[in-house]
């Protein structure tokens, strides 16, 4: 089955620089890889995702890549903010109709004011 | 949109009772619901899988006598902890997709069990 390592565990940063998170993948079938952004006693908030037919996604202070053929993707936040703090989950899902979600284990991102 | 509810937010109980949680779709049907059982600073740990109408798909290592999953309609899964006891306390989250690939999954806000 698949296998998502996260790298850091934890990451804090000064506000206003950038913080990246990275994820390997072990199933060279998986298509889709979303990131979540999980505040302390709430549930998993999708913030970005990316499909494998494209090598990079932009939503505001917020992008992903993708390199397919090392089997791995990142995100980056840009011009943090406070706010930002949380814990940050990548995850993978392999192509297929019912395939659930493989997730890495996680990021603790603190950004200090 | 693609909001999913989940209900209640927090229960406390003794040893012994079974607790229920429920998990909504609010503003779209989600074919597919997950739940997840979370501990204090650790990742998601996938549970089951249900599809509406159908059994539900529980992982290796899941009793599926002591958690029982219901997915009666498009927009409501349930879950039930029966016999709870301290060891099941934990924070347990449900999850609802749209369809089958490639729609993303949308998360409750998680239900923080504690038994005592």
């Amino acid at each position: 089955g698949e296998n998502v390592e996260q790298h850091p565990s934890t990451l804090s940063v000064q506000e206003g620089d950038s913080a990246v998170i990275k994820c390997t993948y072990s199933d060279s079938a998986s298509n889709y890889f979303p990131w979540y952004k999980q505040e302390l006693g709430k549930g998993p908030q999708l913030i970005i995702d990316i499909r494998s037919n494209v090598g990079e996604k932009k939503d505001q202070r917020i992008a992903v890549t993708l390199n397919k053929t090392a089997k791995h993707f990142s995100l980056h936040i840009t011009e943090t903010q406070p706010e930002d703090s949380a814990v940050y989950f990548c995850a993978a899902r392999p192509r297929g109709s019912a395939r659930q979600l493989t997730f890495g284990s996680g990021t603790q991102l603190t950004v200090l004011p | 949109g693609a909001v999913v509810s989940q209900h209640p937010s927090w229960v406390i109980c003794k040893s012994g009772t079974s607790v229920k949680i429920e998990c909504r779709s609010l503003d779209f049907q989600a074919t597919t619901m997950f739940w997840y059982r979370q501990f204090p600073k650790q990742s998601l740990m996938l549970m089951a899988t249900s599809n509406e109408g159908s059994k539900a798909t529980y992982e290796q290592g899941v009793e599926k006598d002591k958690f029982l999953i219901n997915h009666a309609s498009l927009t409501l899964s349930t879950l039930t902890v029966t016999s709870a006891h301290p060891e099941d306390s934990s924070f347990y989250i449900c999850s609802a997709r749209r369809d089958r690939d490639p729609q993303p999954q949308h998360f409750g806000d998680g239900t923080r069990l504690s038994i005592l």
